[in-house]
């Protein structure tokens, strides 16, 4: 089945204990993008990967870092959260081009305390 | 830069009712248009896109939306709702040409409550 997948689901963390946050997808996509999801603001993008090792930020990049050492995996790392890190997290991937449907992971609910 | 607004942010309609959830955009440029639904503790997914041609776009679950290009709006919409329909609905845009970031800018989000 095509997907993408996210790991955890949940997390409860404290301020400064760093974290990642695993993406994976299947569908041999070659753009991939974080986005957090805060109520009253929708949907903002974190970073995006256009393939592997190629990364930018998006637009709200403060706090996070990304790697994409292979063409599957996206993993977001907070190295130091803090409270206002606390959010749903969401990846997403797809073909390379401005029509394509982009493909979300479930989501990832962090708390950070 | 591209924006997109969605002015209700809840809408409570009846089961079988008609519904519409408003969706209008800013932009220099030719863009393209997304709905996608977001059900309870789930991702989003593709409801339907506007790409070029027809105005009136098709997609899944009986939904369908129109471009307006003259009041830049996207609005979707549904002639008889279901329960399950009960979710959150984004639109988002994209530009259509230059700079192929796949980079989407999505509204925030109009919560569509349908009630028996």
């Amino acid at each position: 089945e095509a997907q993408v997948t996210q790991n955890p689901r949940y997390l409860i963390t404290v301020t400064g204990k760093k974290l990642t946050v695993t993406c994976s997808q299947n569908m041999n996509h070659e753009y991939m993008s974080w986005y957090r999801q805060d109520p009253g603001l929708g949907l903002r993008q974190i970073y995006y990967s256009m393939n592997v090792e190629v990364t930018d930020k998006g637009d709200v990049p403060e706090g996070y870092k990304v790697s994409r050492k292979e063409k599957r995996n996206f993993p977001l790392i907070l190295e130091s959260p803090s409270p206002n890190q606390t959010s749903l997290y969401f990846c997403a991937s797809s073909f390379i081009g401005l029509q394509e449907t982009q493909y979300f992971g479930p989501g990832t609910r962090l708390l950070v305390l | 830069a591209q924006s997109v607004t969605q002015l209700d942010s809840q809408v409570p309609v009846f089961e079988e009712a008609p519904v519409e959830l408003r969706c209008n955009y800013s932009s220099s440029v030719s863009v393209y248009l997304f709905w996608y639904v977001q059900y309870p503790n789930q991702g989003l997914q593709l409801l339907l896109k506007y790409l070029s041609g027809s105005t009136l776009v098709k997609g899944i679950n009986g939904f369908e939306a129109e471009f307006n290009k003259s009041q830049t709006s996207f609005h979707l919409r549904k002639p008889s709702v279901h329960i399950s329909d009960t979710a959150e609905y984004f639109c988002a845009v994209s530009r259509a040409y230059g700079g192929a970031t796949n980079k989407l800018i999505f509204g925030t989000g109009t919560l569509l409550a349908v009630q028996p």
